[in-house]
């Protein structure tokens, strides 16, 4: 049974601070990783999607990596602001079989504080 | 851009009523789900549906919920006879043909409050 977990739970930075979030999965049969954003109270807003046979996606101050064979995928955020403070969700999706789309298994997210 | 909209945002039900929950996906879309968040915990998938059915369900998804595309343009998801423990944010997601290689794309949820 496929998991997701990231690490940390929680974590606070001082503004103007690169920091890197981490997400691990336990069945490396995925097609892809999506990075979500989650505002309190507010839906998932998608950030980054990474087809398992890429290595990396970048959209300005975000890149995200992937290792399938290692299950594991990063979130690299540059030069962060305070308006980068959420939670940060990753989610696989896992093998597509038996004609199923494929539904998303999230971890439990990351929530970032940056400080002013 | 385009965009999930959900109604209501927030729903508050007697427990044994039932409840229906209306999404709109964003309109080039095949692909729609249906997900719930219960307070501090991961978000789990309900139900995938395509072309007019269910093309997947997890063991969350019992009797008691069903799903709808009543016309060209809502979604909805229903519960039956709701449960205390049936309180949770829910998110509807669709995605594009070939969806697997594509982004789900979700809404804003409603946030669903069982007295």
């Amino acid at each position: 049974k496929q998991e997701v977990t990231q690490i940390p739970a929680a974590l606070s930075v001082p503004e103007g601070e690169n920091l890197v979030l981490n997400c691990s999965f336990t069945d490396s049969a995925i097609y892809n990783l999506q990075w979500f954003r989650q505002d309190p109270g507010k839906g998932l807003t998608s950030l980054l999607l990474i087809q398992s046979s890429q290595r990396e996606q970048t959209s300005g101050r975000l890149n995200a990596s992937l290792d399938k064979s290692s299950g594991r995928s990063t979130l690299y955020i540059a030069a962060s602001q305070p308006g980068d403070s959420a939670t940060y969700l990753c989610a696989v999706r896992r093998g597509n079989y038996g004609g199923s789309q494929g539904n998303l298994i999230f971890g439990k997210g990351t929530k970032l504080s940056v400080k002013p | 851009e385009p965009e999930v909209t959900q109604t209501p945002s927030h729903q508050v039900t007697q427990m044994g009523q039932e409840v229906i929950l209306r999404c709109v996906p964003i309109s080039n879309h095949l692909y729609f789900y249906w997900y719930r968040q219960i307070l501090g915990q991961k978000v789990e998938f309900l139900v995938s549906f395509y072309n007019n059915e269910i093309s997947e369900k997890s063991e969350i998804f019992d009797d008691q919920f069903s799903v709808e595309r009543p016309d060209g343009s809502n979604f909805t998801l229903k519960i039956r006879s709701t449960k205390l423990e049936d309180s949770a944010m829910y998110f509807c997601a669709s995605s594009e043909a070939d969806s697997w290689k594509q982004p789900q794309h979700f809404g804003d949820g409603t946030r669903l409050s069982i007295l």
